[in-house]
């Protein structure tokens, strides 16, 4: 199935450093999404990527979907506590889903 | 509230045991599905369904049954669990397949002893 890697799978940072998290696949991606599950909870849905070389933004959270479809990322600035948790990006093939295996981000006060 | 209710929400049972964990939904979601959380290999997809009575296999169906007989309910049944079946489920709901984000259950984790 389509697969897609993520890095790195582990990042601590101190509290308002940025963090960025790297999504990248083999193949040209239809679209893509990010989600974020906290420590102890549920996926929780970002945000979907369509277009080739989108760029969205939700507060300091921006999101990208490169030029070729193969790849995104995920940029938080000035990370907060609250941002802690694991981040998913989801690839598809028709209704099938696939998970990356995550970038887990640990905020220090 | 819009949600995904999963039952139980812990879960422990002996090998061979008949177990079924629900999952249901109120937003009027046509696409559902079952995933699996472990250390080390993330979320994987168990089945799927498109509309009631579709339901397709995902990555890991092996040991697992769906239906799908009305919209808002998918259950999970596992007719003889296994300890590899140990595991964080969780059910997903989104507006139609792929081109929507899913909502997720709170989660359900399943001992097999």
């Amino acid at each position: 199935g389509q697969q897609v890697m993520q890095i790195p799978q582990y990042q601590h940072v101190q509290e308002g450093e940025d963090f960025t998290t790297y999504c990248n696949s083999s193949t040209t991606l239809s679209n893509i999404q990010w989600y974020k599950q906290r420590p102890g909870g549920h996926p929780v849905f970002l945000i979907q990527l369509v277009k080739s070389g989108e760029v969205k933004k939700q507060k300091r959270l921006t999101f990208q979907f490169g030029e070729a479809k193969k790849n995104s990322s995920l940029h938080i600035t000035a990370t907060q506590t609250t941002d802690v948790g694991t981040y998913f990006c989801v690839s598809h093939t028709g209704n099938q889903f696939y998970f990356g295996t995550g970038t887990s981000l640990t905020v220090i006060p | 509230e819009a949600q995904v209710t999963q039952n139980p929400r812990y879960l422990i049972t002996v090998t061979g045991k008949k177990l079924t964990v629900t999952c249901s939904q109120n937003m009027n979601h046509e696409y559902m599905s079952w995933y699996r959380q472990d250390p080390g290999l993330g979320l994987r997809q168990i089945y799927y369904s498109m509309n009631v009575e579709v339901t397709d296999k995902g990555d890991v169906p092996e040991g697992y049954k769906v239906s799908r007989k009305e919209k808002r309910n998918f259950p999970l049944i596992l007719e003889s669990p296994s300890p590899n079946q140990t595991s964080l489920y969780f059910c997903a709901s989104s507006l139609s397949g792929a081109l929507y984000g899913y909502t997720f259950g709170s989660g359900t984790r399943l001992t097999v002893v």
